[in-house]
């Protein structure tokens, strides 16, 4: 069985503050998403990385792959209240089937 | 562009009985994959269906099927509900070229 490893599971901050959240496997992805998830709602897809060292951008966001595919990590420059949500990681361990296996998550709450 | 919808939004069941949940596709996606998400844990992988076949099925009992139709819309059936199926079941269609999924609002089904 695959497993994914996300820390910490929960998280508050104020806002303003800088934050980073971890994504582990001890298995190779053959790509991994970060999803973001409100309550009662669907995860909605941030980003997917798919190169090992790969560096994503999305504006105040920014996603890093492992250089050996194991490991994501998400970090939030000034968050800001409306950053408040669940962050999922997501990882396609087969060769594109498209077929995820995600971690926990990680419970985010940004203090005005 | 319709996103993934779903429906119904909240169900409530008894045990024993059996459900249909219900997902229409983002338009020109055609592999749909049912996840289960249980309350504080990320989504489960139940199964996928591409080009109306079963293309990988997780680690769920077989009273969990599904079918999907030539429009590429999709059904889950569980039957003989346990109350530990109560969860958030959510639907996510792949996009043919990258095998990004996007997500559906999910259908709160509630065993009593």
């Amino acid at each position: 069985t695959q497993l994914l490893e996300q820390s910490p599971q929960f998280l508050s901050i104020q806002e303003g503050e800088n934050l980073t959240v971890y994504c582990n496997s001890s298995s190779v992805f053959s790509s991994l998403q970060w999803y973001r998830q409100e309550p009662g709602e669907g995860p909605v897809l941030l980003v997917t990385v798919v190169t090992g060292g790969e560096v994503k951008k999305l504006k105040r966001l920014t996603f890093q792959f492992g250089d050996a595919r194991k490991d994501s990590s998400l970090h939030i420059t000034a968050a800001q209240p409306g950053d408040t949500g669940l962050y999922l990681c997501a990882g396609d361990y087969g060769a594109g089937s498209y077929q995820l296996t995600f971690g926990k998550g990680t419970k985010l709450s940004v203090i005005p | 562009e319709t996103g993934v919808t779903q429906s119904p939004t909240h169900l409530i069941k008894t045990r024993g009985q059996q459900v249909t949940l219900r997902c229409s596709s983002q338009s020109g996606h055609n592999t749909v994959s049912w996840y289960q998400q249980a309350l504080g844990q990320g989504p489960q992988f139940i199964f996928q269906y591409y080009r109306e076949e079963e293309n990988g099925r997780g680690n769920f009992p077989p009273r969990f099927s599904g079918l999907q139709f030539p429009n590429y819309s999709s059904e889950l059936n569980v039957n003989a509900l346990e109350l530990d199926d109560s969860a958030l079941y959510l639907c996510a269609s792949s996009h043919p070229t990258t095998g990004e999924q996007y997500f559906g609002p999910g259908t709160r089904l509630t065993v009593t």
